[in-house]
């Protein structure tokens, strides 16, 4: 199985700030990789496919870039409604593995 | 409105059995992979099953293979998870979601339900 490993696990930064997060394959999985936010009690949100194609209706102070192992994710001006837990998840094979998650949250 | 709407969640004792529903709308279900995505309370996304568009294909995780059994029915557009043998690390809400692309299942998951709680205690 493909592990996915998530750093940081938490983050704290202010409304304003550029934010990365960083997301690494134990594997290539070439540029398999989406990106997921969730609020609490809500369901996972898609923001980015294939590393670096935005989702539909998605801000574009979203972007993420990677392929082979390394993967980021990229807030360029955060916004208050984008306190919330991000996990990334590979779809180069089964099982479909998640990272673990990075908590980001108000500083 | 596209739409996944998730139904059968609840308490059941260990050993028992559950079967959840997905029930899609607003989009053409048998052209779409779908899947069934679990977190536990407090813990993270985990996936847990995926089955292509017409349902001759199959995939789980190692945590629940051989327990849980993935199905569809295009006619109803309908996602099912069948779970027998649960267990307490079963506990969790569980997500169907939709594949991103028609036919493909390469470009994450584009539609979730709202969840159901499955809670396997004595």
């Amino acid at each position: 199985d493909i592990q996915m490993t998530q750093s940081p696990s938490s983050l704290s930064a202010s409304v304003g700030d550029r934010v990365t997060i960083t997301c690494r394959a134990s594997q290539s999985i070439s540029s398999y990789l989406n990106w997921y936010q969730q609020k609490p009690g809500k369901a996972p949100k898609l923001l980015i496919y294939t590393a670096s194609s935005l989702q539909s209706g998605v801000p574009s102070r979203f972007s993420g870039s990677g392929s082979g192992t390394d993967f980021t994710l990229t807030i360029s001006s955060l916004q208050p409604e984008d306190f919330a837990t991000y996990y990334c998840q590979q779809s180069y094979s089964t099982p479909r593995t998640f990272g673990q998650g990075t908590k980001l949250e108000i500083k | 409105e596209v739409q996944l709407v998730e139904s059968g969640g609840g308490l059941v004792q260990p050993g028992g059995s559950l079967r959840l529903s997905c029930a899609a709308s607003g989009f053409t279900f048998s052209s779409y992979w779908m899947h069934w995505v679990r977190q536990a309370p407090g813990k993270g996304l985990v996936w847990v099953s995926r089955i292509n568009s017409d349902g001759s294909s199959t995939s789980y995780a190692d945590s629940v293979k051989g327990r849980f059994t993935i199905s569809r029915d295009n006619a109803k557009n309908t996602l099912y998870l069948q779970m027998n043998s649960l267990r307490a690390e079963d506990t969790a809400v569980y997500y169907c979601g939709r594949a991103g692309e028609q036919l493909v299942d390469y470009y994450g998951m584009d539609v979730w339900g709202q969840g159901t709680t499955v809670t396997v205690s004595s």
